[in-house]
């Protein structure tokens, strides 16, 4: 069973950068999954960001394309999410999770970043 | 991309009701859908995968049906529990978007 779990500031200055990591435990980011970072504004529903395979691969949402990346680190069994030049639109609460063949079966517990 | 469009966004209901939930796609995602409920505060929980397959784990009085672009989540007979928000998402083509989720609340 793979566990998620995401971290990173909680509060970021605007203008700045939104750096979030996402620890998997119980499984290996070099399986077969697609790891992805979803996220949900305050009273919004989910809106999917993007993802990175074990190979490096990604997929991003195109209204976020030029302000992110999401990488995938083997060594440290964690990917990783990077959104620059943030704006109050990208307070949220921010998850991580594992897509396989599924849907998104497995999920982190979401973690709350202000953009302040 | 393809668009997710659910409705109703929110549907009052009580215990024992039976709930159905809509989920159109903009093209044909060949089946590749997820229900997903949420409570508040909470992350997501899959409920069904590939349009009708139950989640292990997840009661069976949730059952997902549909094809091509039009797929239906319905709860046979609504618990206290199940008072919470649905999503569908797509996962045939990235981006994976959701619909807007459906509110279920109590009458």
């Amino acid at each position: 069973q793979v566990r998620l779990q995401e971290s990173g500031p909680g509060l970021v200055k605007p203008s700045g950068t939104l750096s979030l990591t996402c620890s998997v435990s119980g499984g290996s980011v070099a399986s077969s999954f697609w790891w992805t970072w979803v996220r949900q504004s305050p009273g919004k529903g989910l809106e999917w960001i993007g993802d990175v395979s074990h190979s490096g691969e990604t997929n991003y949402v195109s209204a976020l394309k030029s302000r992110l990346t999401i990488s995938v680190d083997d060594s440290k069994n964690q990917f990783s999410l990077n959104l620059r030049s943030v704006t109050a639109a990208d307070t949220a609460v921010y998850y991580c999770a594992a897509l396989l063949g599924k849907g998104l079966d497995a999920w982190g517990q979401g973690t709350t970043v202000i953009v302040s | 991309d393809v668009q997710m469009t659910q409705s109703p966004s929110t549907l009052s209901a009580s215990v024992g009701d039976r709930v159905t939930i809509s989920c159109r796609a903009s093209q044909d995602i060949s089946g590749w859908l997820a229900w997903y409920q949420q409570k508040p505060g909470k992350a997501p929980n899959l409920l069904i995968y590939r349009a009708s397959s139950l989640e292990t784990g997840v009661p069976s009085r949730f059952s997902g049906s549909g094809s091509g672009t039009e797929f239906t989540l319905t709860i046979s007979s609504l618990q206290p529990d199940d008072f919470a928000t649905y999503y569908c998402q797509q996962y045939d083509s990235a981006p994976y978007g959701f619909g807007q989720g459906t509110k279920v609340d109590i009458k």
